[in-house]
């Protein structure tokens, strides 16, 4: 079946500082891929997406490059600031049986101290 | 205007009652789902409709009966409320699947504590 494996957090990192948020999948198919974002007490908002092979996705300064050679979709921002400090999903979803439901990997706590 | 709304937001009910979470979308999407969080934050899908079909019912306990009376509307009933039911309740809703790629809109949760 189809799952999805991310970066175990929590991450704490410094205002400005590079963020890299690791993400890989493995599906039957083609899926799409996502990032969510979840602040805190908050329902998820869709950060960014990628449909097929080498798209990039991007959103608030946060990228992503869907990479079906290495089934991986990690999330990167060059300079990160306190409003970033959230929890971050990585997921996935694919037409057919599984058109109908995100596949989402743990979330990783993301923290940015002044 | 709130796109996903559900009510209610928090709801604390002791063990064996009944429950309902009302969610209503004002986006005009045929898909709507009900997802879990649970204490770790871990998301995992319950059900999903499409034009009020139920498409997905992810070996979810049949205490849980989600039901849609409209395109606009999910709701979701819980019998016999059991500890291990305490979780973030999220509803969402969507243009089509979204393995097309197309975006799932979430609500803002509703938190159940089962006490």
């Amino acid at each position: 079946g189809n799952s999805v494996t991310q970066m175990e957090g929590p991450v704490t990192l410094s205002e400005e500082a590079f963020l890299t948020i690791n993400c890989t999948y493995t599906a039957t198919g083609y899926p799409s891929l996502f990032w969510y974002v979840q602040y805190p007490g908050e329902g998820l908002q869709l950060l960014l997406k990628a449909t097929k092979a080498d798209d990039k996705g991007s959103n608030k300064g946060f990228e992503a490059t869907y990479r079906k050679e290495t089934t991986s979709f990690h999330l990167e921002k060059g300079s990160v600031q306190v409003s970033d400090s959230a929890v971050y999903f990585c997921a996935l979803s694919e037409r057919g049986g599984s058109n109908y439901k995100l596949t989402f990997g743990k979330g990783t706590l993301l923290t940015v101290n002044p | 205007d709130t796109a996903v709304s559900q009510t209610p937001k928090y709801l604390v009910t002791q063990m064996g009652n009944d429950k309902s979470i009302k969610c209503e979308q004002n986006l005009g999407h045929d898909t709507m789902y009900w997802y879990k969080q649970d204490s770790k934050k871990f998301l995992k899908i319950m059900f999903s409709y499409n034009n009020k079909e139920l498409i997905i019912n992810e070996t979810v306990p049949n205490r849980f009966s989600p039901k849609s009376p409209d395109k606009a509307h999910l709701n979701l009933h819980i019998n016999s409320l059991e500890l291990g039911d305490s979780a973030v309740y999220f509803c969402a809703s969507s243009q089509g699947g979204s393995g097309s790629g197309n975006t799932i809109y979430f609500g803002e949760g509703s938190w159940l504590t089962v006490v």
